[in-house]
């Protein structure tokens, strides 16, 4: 069965410094990858997402990811933080084929943005 | 819009007291959702639906039933609530697989917290 660890429950960074958020997964083959983001009191909204090809994807608000097949990683990055960014994020790997479960989502980080 | 739509967003409840969560999305939809959240334990799948008619449990199924008579609809029913089902509940809802390269991707309705007392 897929599984998703992110092992960050909370982190702080200063408004401007750059941010990355770990994810590992657990699949048998190559997983269609998301990232998540749920600001207070919202739903949840996709950032970016992997399929195939390029393994370096770019999403909305200027974040990015990078899928490592040899660590079964997709790390979420960000250059520099803007106190907009503080939310909790959701690591999320899909389920090709049948595709009954859709998503089976990580158990988040929030984020702290300091001014 | 293209959105999903969830009602009640908020709700306070006593135990016992049958419960109907209403999801409702505009985007002709096979595939809808739901999901539970809870602290530390992330979002965790309640029942899925492939299509009309078409209903699955999730991993954590007990204590809810759902249907699907309309394509665009996918109540939740909780028969007799209990306060372990406390939480913030997210309805979803995606084209079917494989339709095409963005079929993966769930739209969320906003979530609806219940508190059940």
């Amino acid at each position: 069965a897929q599984s998703v660890t992110q092992p960050d429950i909370h982190i702080t960074v200063s408004e401007g410094a750059s941010l990355e958020l770990r994810c590992n997964y657990s699949y048998g083959a190559t997983p269609y990858l998301f990232w998540y983001v749920q600001s207070p009191g919202q739903g949840l909204q996709l950032l970016l997402k992997y399929f195939s090809g390029d393994t370096l994807v770019q999403g909305i608000k200027g974040f990015e990811a990078e899928f490592k097949r040899s660590q079964s990683s997709f790390n979420l990055r960000k250059p520099s933080v803007h106190w907009s960014d503080a939310a909790e994020y959701f690591c999320a790997v899909g389920e090709k084929g049948s595709g009954r479960r859709a998503l089976t989502f990580g158990s988040g980080t929030r984020l702290q943005v300091q001014p | 819009e293209a959105q999903v739509t969830q009602n009640p967003r908020y709700l306070i409840t006593v135990t016992g007291k049958k419960l109907t969560v209403t999801c409702s999305q505009n985007m002709n939809h096979e595939y809808m959702s739901w999901y539970r959240q809870d602290p530390g334990l992330g979002l965790r799948q309640i029942y899925y639906s492939m299509n009309v008619e078409v209903t699955d449990k999730g991993d954590v199924p007990e204590g809810y039933k759902v249907s699907r008579k309309e394509k665009r609809n996918f109540p939740l029913i909780l028969e007799s609530p209990s306060p372990n089902q406390t939480s913030l509940y997210f309805c979803a809802s995606r084209l079917r697989q494989g339709a095409t390269s963005g079929a993966n991707v769930l739209t969320f309705g906003a979530g609806s917290r219940l508190t059940v007392l």
